[in-house]
């Protein structure tokens, strides 16, 4: 059972490039998120799904774009690419039943931008 | 404004022995979820333990147990007899609504041997 996994695990990016970071868990979770951990810090929601089709804006959404074609998959785009977005990345997913459901995390991908 | 507080930024243990992560919240919300989770140097985030704000009980998980103290709006993680694994950043997070679930800026415990 792999849970939650992220593809790569990191990545230098220069400035004004994109990528896309990948995500994909296999526990049928309904619930799927994206982190951002800057040094030294929490983390904070950029985008979330509950559901395929749907997604919708969390704290830090400026810069990034996601979808939800399938259950399993929940990709992260970033454009133009900026120093700011230098970070520690962390896809999540929890169960679909309540709302108290743990989310389980994978490795993170650690992406500089030079 | 900030949601989740831990004031420690960081902590040390002697090892065999207990320590408390301190972590306040805010909200309004009748209904929410405490979490805390522990970050090693290798980066991953792992899951500890849970608190429901309904729960008229303590959480506890093996050495770890959260004490629950609604009026005050604390959830103060508690590890008993540290080992020098529990070296690691401790975060606090909260869940209110569906999916929003927010994270303190973590506490860094190191064990002492």
């Amino acid at each position: 059972n792999a849970g939650v996994t992220q593809t790569p695990k990191f990545r230098i990016l220069k400035i004004g490039q994109s990528m896309t970071l990948q995500c994909t868990q296999d526990m049928n979770h309904n619930y799927m998120y994206w982190y951002r951990q800057d040094p030294g810090m929490g983390l904070k929601l950029i985008y979330y799904s509950v559901g395929a089709g749907i997604t919708d804006k969390g704290e830090v959404p400026n810069g990034y774009n996601v979808s939800r074609s399938t259950t399993e998959d929940f990709p992260l785009r970033l454009e133009l690419a900026a120093p700011s977005q230098t970070s520690v990345y962390f896809c999540a997913s929890s169960y679909p039943d309540g709302r108290w459901s743990t989310a389980f995390f994978g490795q993170g991908t650690r992406l500089t931008v030079v | 404004a900030q949601k989740i507080t831990q004031t420690q930024p960081g902590m040390f243990v002697q090892e065999k022995e207990a320590v408390t992560l301190d972590c306040t919240y805010d909200t309004s919300d009748q209904s929410y979820g405490l979490f805390w989770y522990k970050q090693p140097s290798s980066g991953e985030m792992i899951f500890l333990i849970y608190q429901g704000s309904y729960d008229e009980q303590n959480a506890t998980e093996g050495r770890y147990s959260l004490n629950f103290q609604k009026a005050r709006k604390s959830a103060n993680l508690v590890i008993s007899a540290s080992q020098l694994g529990d070296s690691a950043m401790y975060f606090c997070a909260m869940r209110e609504g569906e999916v929003d679930m927010r994270f303190g800026a973590g506490t860094r415990l190191t064990v002492k041997p």
